[in-house]
């Protein structure tokens, strides 16, 4: 599977300023997603993050709170912006397998305290 | 839409058996996924069934019924490294996945 890494891997943020989390896989990819782990929950789909194209947000999120780029094949970054303590989570990105596209794999996390 | 029950918590003992159940109803089906995560680390991949039936990957195991809507994950010998949460995912077709909200199993010696 692909190594990927997260940026940072966790902050501690006030209220209505905005984190930009950075995902870096170590080889290209075509499938990249954004995920949110709110405390003591499971995992949420936030977006697809397509290369060259706008993001596909689930229900539920938009692209004004969670704006998403995607420059190329191995990159991408998630804003959280106008943060409450509400945003405090744990934010992943994974990708899709190299052996079987179903697959997804994570990466390590961004932990975020919004005070 | 998708609905996805997993038990909360089990317990188990050092080198026992246990099984982790999940269930699901949703419109479209393509597979079903097991993922462990421990705390403060992210989701690993365990297993993926599409078909009915069992696969086997060293001690852990997964079952898989479409018809009725079921999964379980099965692990054997279970060693104290194994305490973490489980997590169910179904996908229904482009690559996205809804998960099960976990189940917590610790394992005692």
């Amino acid at each position: 599977s692909a190594v990927i890494s997260q940026k940072p891997s966790r902050d501690i943020c006030q209220r209505g300023t905005s984190l930009t989390i950075q995902c870096q896989v170590d080889s290209q990819v075509t499938m990249m997603f954004w995920y949110r782990q709110q405390p003591g929950q499971s995992l949420t789909l936030i977006a697809t993050a397509n290369q060259g194209s706008e993001a596909t947000y689930e229900s539920g999120f938009v692209i004004d709170k969670f704006p998403i780029s995607r420059p190329n094949l191995t990159f991408s970054t998630l804003t959280v912006s106008n943060m409450s303590p509400e945003d405090s989570s744990i934010y992943l990105c994974s990708v899709e397998g190299k052996d079987t596209q179903e697959t997804q794999y994570f990466g390590p996390g961004t932990r975020l305290l919004v005070l | 839409g998708q609905n996805i029950d997993q038990p909360t918590e089990m317990t188990a003992t050092e080198g026992a058996i246990v099984q982790i159940n999940c269930t699901y109803q949703t419109s479209g089906f393509n597979g079903l996924f097991w993922y462990q995560q421990h705390a403060g680390e992210a989701p690993t991949f365990l297993s993926y069934n599409v078909l009915d039936g069992l696969e086997e990957k060293g001690r852990f195991s997964s079952f898989l019924s479409r018809s009725k809507g079921y999964s379980y994950l099965l692990l054997k010998e279970l060693q104290m490294k194994d305490s973490a949460s489980y997590l169910c995912a179904i996908t229904g077709g482009g690559n996205k996945l809804t998960f099960g909200t976990g189940t917590q199993l610790k394992v005692e010696l």
